[in-house]
């Protein structure tokens, strides 16, 4: 098993760019979720999803959207970018009580 | 959601028992407690989860009190490699109830040797 799976580990955009973070897992979890985490801070929930087809937004979820076409996929998408989204992305998926961490995506806006 | 409250930051020398204690007042019934650990640079890795009492792995302890308004990670004997941040988390994790869990501050546990 790959586990968590996410693509790219770094990004440069420019203001106004848009892009997709792609996010992957291998081990059949219906719980998928987004987090972004800020120097020195603690992570953030974006976007969540308890299944195919059905998503929610978590505590930040301006400027970004998801969508769940298959239990494996979970792709983020920036619509415009902005300076204030310049952080480390963490995708996680879970099977219930715990969950399982990607690598990150370390997005620079400028 | 009920919001946790932890210490910022914890030093401790190698060999030593850690005690990092949570605070999360508004616990729901449903809620279960998870703690994290984060190395720099890498994704948060699931430590240990309970809902009361003690839970025990071959990593560490947790203590919850009767009254579920707090709970105590226990790191026996930390070694270098425990220097990390520790993260609270409470949450309802039945299928209806696996919403927004979401992070807390950390505390950064730093081991000297």
């Amino acid at each position: 098993n790959a586990g968590v799976t996410q693509t790219p580990k770094f990004q440069v955009l420019k203001t106004g760019q848009s892009m997709t973070l792609q996010c992957a897992q291998d081990m059949n979890h219906e719980y998928m979720s987004w987090y972004r985490q800020d120097p020195g801070m603690g992570l953030r929930l974006i976007h969540y999803s308890v299944g195919a087809g059905i998503t929610d937004q978590g505590e930040v979820p301006n400027g970004y959207n998801v969508s769940r076409s298959t239990t494996e996929d979970f792709p983020l998408r920036l619509l415009s970018a902005a300076p204030s989204q310049t952080s480390v992305y963490f995708c996680a998926s879970s099977p219930g009580h715990e969950q399982y961490f990607g690598p990150g995506t370390r997005l620079t806006v400028t | 959601l009920a919001k946790t409250t932890q210490p910022i930051s914890m030093d401790s020398y190698e060999g030593q028992e850690v005690n990092i204690t949570c605070s999360h007042n508004n616990i729901a019934t449903n809620d279960y407690i998870t703690w994290y650990q984060q190395f720099p640079s890498q994704g948060p890795r699931f430590i240990i989860q309970g809902y009361k009492t003690k839970v025990t792995n071959e990593v560490a302890s947790l203590f919850i009190p009767a009254d579920r308004k707090s709970s105590t990670l226990s790191l026996p004997r930390v070694s270098l490699s425990d220097t990390a941040v520790y993260y609270c988390l409470v949450g309802d994790l039945s299928d209806t109830g696996r919403r927004a869990l979401t992070f807390g501050s950390g505390t950064r546990l730093q081991v000297q040797p």
